[in-house]
Formats: C-alpha cells, structure tokens, sequence
C-alpha cells in the first residue's frame, strides 16, 4: 500500500531563514508531485519529480528526489512572507495518486 | 483560457437526497480525477478516468460514484449523501505531468 508521510506538518518560521519539508513515501513511484495551498484556495502545481536526482527550482523553491530513499525534500531558501501557504507532496504510482497530510507554512515578517 | 470548472461550488444538502457535483476541463486532457480534503487528512482521492468511458477507484470511492461519457466532463454523483461526505471536493484534469485543480465544491450534508 503506498503512503506518503510529510514532516513538519506546521512549520512557523522567520524571514530570510531556509528551511525543509520532507516527503517520504512508501513505495516506487511513477511522479512526485509538491503543490501549495493558500487558505481559502484551490492546489496551484509546484513542480513534477519524474526521476532519481530529479532538482527543479522556482525562485526561492528548490525541490529534489531521492527514488533509492523514497524521499523528496522542499527547500526554501530566504523565506519570505509570500510564501506561507499549504505545502502538499503526491506520490503518483499507477496513476492512483496519494497526498501527503500538508505543511502549514507560516512566515514571520 | 485553460481551467477546470466545477459546479456548485457550495451546496447544503440533507441525507439521503442524490446530488451531483459536475466538474469540466477545456484542456482536451485524458487523465481527471476527484477528490476530497478534510482538516488534518490532505486530499484523498475518490475516483479518477484514464479516458472516456474508462474509470478507476481511488483511495476513498465508497459512498460516490462517476461517469466519463465525454472527454471533457466527469462528474461525481452521490446517489445517498450521508453527513461523514460533507467536505471539500477538488476535480482536477491532468497533461502528461501536471495536474490542474478545479476551484473546489464544499459540500455540506445535514
């Protein structure tokens, strides 16, 4: 059965610090998905990890998969307050998609 | 412009009354799927089509059903809503690699 654990599930943080969201999954994946959520909103895509050593950065995300740990890691970089959102990681095997609970981002101006 | 749509977006039903929530892409996508998010779970998905007329059960699939006659619209149908289905529901569409979600439908069921 594929699982998808994220850690932290709330982060609070100041500006301009860098921190990491984890993804670790159960099993082999054909994706890896991360989304952001703002309250009140829909999912809005991130990035799409296809393959072991996979990096793709937006700004200050950094986003990167590990398929031999099963883990994708979401770095932020020089946080600013912009960036507190939902932060959802999906693991798409088969194309039976499974989310992870979410990390609630809030930055600290 | 390219979106996925999805109506009602709020509906307060009683139990047992048979809803549908319709969602639609104007992508030509194949791939579209629903689900559901509640405080502390994520989203789940419910069902998902790989193309017309062929769908699939997702992690949650009991108490809903689907349809996929045209490319473009699936809808997700409750034939007997019970209060444990009020939540938040999400259609998305998908391209070969990303996903895109529809504004949502918050369902409450009395």
């Amino acid at each position: 059965e594929l699982k998808v654990e994220q850690n932290p599930l709330f982060l609070s943080m100041q500006e301009g610090k860098n921190y990491t969201i984890y993804c670790n999954y159960s099993t082999t994946s054909d994706r890896l998905y991360w989304y952001r959520q703002d309250p009140g909103k829909s999912l809005e895509s991130l990035f799409v990890l296809l393959s072991n050593g996979a990096v793709k950065q937006e700004g200050r995300l950094m986003a990167s998969l590990d398929t031999k740990a099963r883990l994708s890691t979401l770095h932020i970089t020089a946080a600013v307050h912009d960036l507190s959102a939902t932060y959802f990681c999906a693991v798409d095997r088969d194309d039976k998609i499974i989310f992870g609970k979410g990390t609630r981002l809030h930055i600290l101006p | 412009e390219a979106q996925v749509t999805q109506n009602p977006r709020y509906l307060i039903t009683v139990t047992g009354k048979k809803l549908t929530v319709t969602c639609s892409q104007n992508m030509n996508h194949e791939y579209m799927s629903w689900y559901r998010q509640d405080p502390g779970l994520g989203l789940r998905q419910i069902y998902y089509s790989m193309n017309v007329e062929v769908t699939d059960k997702g992690d949650v699939p009991e108490g809903y059903k689907v349809s996929r006659k045209e490319k473009r619209n699936f809808p997700l149908i409750l034939e007997s809503p019970s209060p444990n289905q009020t939540s938040l529901y999400f259609c998305a569409s998908r391209d070969l690699d990303v996903q895109y979600f529809g504004p949502g439908t918050r369902l409450t069921v009395t």
